[in-house]
């Protein structure tokens, strides 16, 4: 168990349909990354926030968006939902503190459309 | 750009070692790390090693960083049918991103 939640485990939606992932990172751990992972892509890496502020952003559709929030959790937006949007999505969070960075993955949220 | 690179696929027999290769592009990388991810579960750190050393071991797992021409392996020694899993070489890359690459996935007969 890394420590990482997220909520719900399965999500099955239509497409046009919006949905919000959630996750808690580890006690302690000011970062908080949003991954896809999709059979024919990989796993591409969609955002990062840190403490509250956007710090990077990777492969992140404009009809998605994500926030984390004062205590520290996050939620991954996915509106105007479309089929190709079927994956799992995985939420990493780490201390962040010197260059070491080691991101500590949850057990994912698989997103199906329909 | 960044880049991580991997073989897709890996088969090796129960007992035998076996060697998953990676290549990365950023030559300023602070930390290179591998992952590994069973069916149905998130990606699960199984160690990382700083890029100012060339070997590192942790039981059956060695990792050897050959930074000049940025190749980072995993070997597992003694490969066990619990060892079947996708294993993913990732580097921390300049700025505040770390790239993985798509990952290999290790098949092991019994």
């Amino acid at each position: 168990d890394s420590g990482v939640t997220q909520t719900p485990k399965h999500l099955i939606t239509a497409t046009g349909q919006r949905v919000t992932l959630r996750c808690s990172p580890r006690s302690g751990d000011l970062s908080v990354y949003w991954y896809q992972q999709s059979l024919d892509q990989g796993l591409q890496f969609l955002i990062q926030y840190y403490n509250g502020e956007e710090r990077a952003k990777g492969n992140i559709l404009e009809r998605f968006s994500a926030q984390q929030f004062p205590d520290l959790h996050s939620e991954l937006n996915l509106s105007s939902l479309e089929l190709g949007d079927s994956a799992l999505y995985f939420c990493a969070s780490s201390r962040d503190r010197g260059r070491t960075d080691t991101q500590y993955f949850g057990p994912g949220t698989r997103l199906t459309v329909l | 750009g960044e880049d991580v690179e991997q073989s897709l696929f890996l088969s090796v027999r129960e007992g035998d070692s076996s060697v998953i290769n990676c290549t990365y592009t950023d030559s300023s990388s602070t930390y290179l790390y591998w992952y590994k991810q069973e069916p149905g579960a998130g990606l699960q750190l199984l160690t990382y090693i700083f890029s100012n050393m060339d070997m590192k071991q942790d039981q059956r797992l060695t990792v050897l960083l050959n930074k000049k021409d940025k190749h980072l392996s995993l070997r597992i020694a003694d490969t066990q049918t619990g060892d079947s899993a996708i294993y993913f070489c990732a580097e921390r890359a300049g700025g505040f991103k770390t790239i993985f690459g798509a990952g290999t996935r290790l098949f092991v007969k019994a």
